[in-house]
């Protein structure tokens, strides 16, 4: 079973607008990290949010929030007042077990999204 | 503060050759890891070290290695290149393990 779903291959968002990118993850792991990342077409993945399985509340970065419903495994990004510079692929990615398990990141298969002016 | 940094960026081998890829970390950073992410896919976690010690190893077979050294940069080696190895090479490092990681810009590599 794949461990990271992203369902949305690619889309299309108006400029100034809001955008929901979907991730949904696999583990039995009760400790657990997850990581949304933007890729760029230089090829540079660039960190956006994290958000902690024990974490109360949904972590929040500038215009990026994660909405995180641990009961139904999801992990949505949301990208508020989108930019053109927001044209890029989105990885959700997931770190199972706890901090001091490592740094191996499992990553879903990206959502490509493009900002029309 | 510089970024993670690796070279080269480019690089085109013919099968059966050997390749170093490099790895400077973030000032500070004691561990790296290494992704490979082949053309339309996400990473896939190929290494992780920290202080100097191998600390996970993903599914990729053994001519695949790794060292990290006395000042946290590392190399990947790749030996007998298939051409299913064309991929881009993606080095991260960490403060510590298991925090956020932060991604160098790359290699793309191209086995002929």
């Amino acid at each position: 079973a794949q461990k990271i779903t992203q369902t949305q291959p690619g889309m299309f968002v108006q400029e100034k607008e809001a955008v929901t990118l979907d991730c949904t993850y696999d583990t039995s792991d009760p400790s657990y990290g997850l990581f949304w990342y933007k890729q760029p077409s230089s090829g540079e993945m660039i960190f956006l949010i994290y958000q902690g399985s024990y974490d109360q509340q949904n972590a929040t970065e500038g215009r990026y929030s994660l909405n995180f419903q641990k009961a139904r495994k999801s992990a949505n990004l949301v990208i508020s007042a989108s930019q053109l510079g927001d044209s890029a692929m989105y990885f959700c990615a997931m770190r199972e077990g706890p901090t001091a398990a490592g740094n191996k990141l499992t990553f879903g298969g990206g959502t490509r999204v493009l900002v029309k002016p | 503060d510089a970024g993670v940094t690796q070279s080269p960026t480019h690089l085109i081998k013919t099968r059966g050759q050997h390749v170093t890829l490099r790895c400077s970390p973030i000032s500070g950073h004691k561990s790296v890891s290494w992704y490979q992410q082949v053309l339309g896919q996400g990473p896939q976690f190929i290494f992780q070290y920290y202080e100097k010690e191998e600390r996970g190893r993903g599914n990729f077979p053994d001519r695949f290695s790794a060292r990290q050294f006395p000042n946290y940069s590392s190399e990947l080696n790749v030996n007998a290149l298939l051409l299913g190895d064309s991929a881009l090479y993606l080095c991260a490092s960490s403060l510590v393990e298991g925090v956020t990681q932060y991604f160098g810009p790359g290699t793309r590599l191209l086995v002929l």
